[in-house]
């Protein structure tokens, strides 16, 4: 059964630096998204693409992050300059169509020092 | 904006036992409602939906009922066993107004002990 994978599944770095989190979604998906949990509280929506650019985006989504889609399998979440409040569980997700369910992936946990 | 609230967990049972975690959510409109499962170590699994008031969502045992009037979606399940040990995420999005993005309650961890 296809699925979304994510890579690293454990990501820890130094406050400041730049990080980049992969997500390769199911092949034929055509929306993508990221959402983060913080330890011990709400998943929360960051951005959602589509069409190669940026449909929607929260509050949470500053200057500081970027998403992209490099090729026609990976899709990137960087963090330019980490801070420790960035340290979270980052799901990747994608889905097909306008109405179908979202699959996520199993997540990469990034800690901030 | 809009808003998910579960019960905290962790929930602990022992096998065989009847299972409720309680979701209530604040919305404007009308949204659809899921159930999310995480199990260790892997993504999160949609369980159930419910997309409209009265509509009840079930999978694998698992039944939640869209309780338009109490704003609730509280997952139940009969019989649990060890297998369904798990994090349970409850979801809604807006279904009428084209924005996608998922808003989740902030998961219940249950724990089945044999």
């Amino acid at each position: 059964e296809p699925e979304v994978t994510q890579t690293p599944s454990h990501q820890v770095t130094q406050m400041g630096q730049e990080v980049i989190l992969r997500c390769v979604p199911i092949s034929n998906h055509l929306y993508f998204y990221w959402y983060r949990q913080i330890l011990g509280q709400k998943v929360e929506f960051l951005v959602s693409f589509y069409n190669n650019e940026i449909s929607e985006k929260s509050e949470i989504f500053d200057d500081q992050f970027s998403v992209e889609r490099p090729d026609g399998s990976n899709f990137t979440l960087k963090i330019r300059s980490t801070k420790l409040e960035d340290s979270a569980m980052y799901f990747c997700a994608s889905r097909s169509t306008a109405g179908g369910q979202q699959f996520f992936g199993p997540g990469t946990r990034l800690t901030v020092l | 904006g809009d808003s998910v609230t579960q019960m905290e967990g962790p929930v602990t049972l022992s096998e065989e036992a009847f299972l409720t975690i309680n979701c209530t959510y604040t919305a404007t409109g009308y949204p659809s409602l899921f159930w999310y499962v995480q199990y260790p170590g892997e993504g999160l699994q949609l369980l159930l939906k419910a997309t409209k008031a009265d509509d009840k969502g079930s999978n694998k045992g698992f039944e939640a009922t869209y309780r338009k009037e109490t704003t609730s979606f509280h997952l139940e399940k009969g019989s649990v066993q060890v297998s369904d040990s798990a994090v349970y995420f409850c979801a809604l999005v807006q279904a009428d107004t084209g924005r996608r993005a998922l808003t989740f309650g902030s998961g219940t961890r249950l724990q089945v002990q044999p």
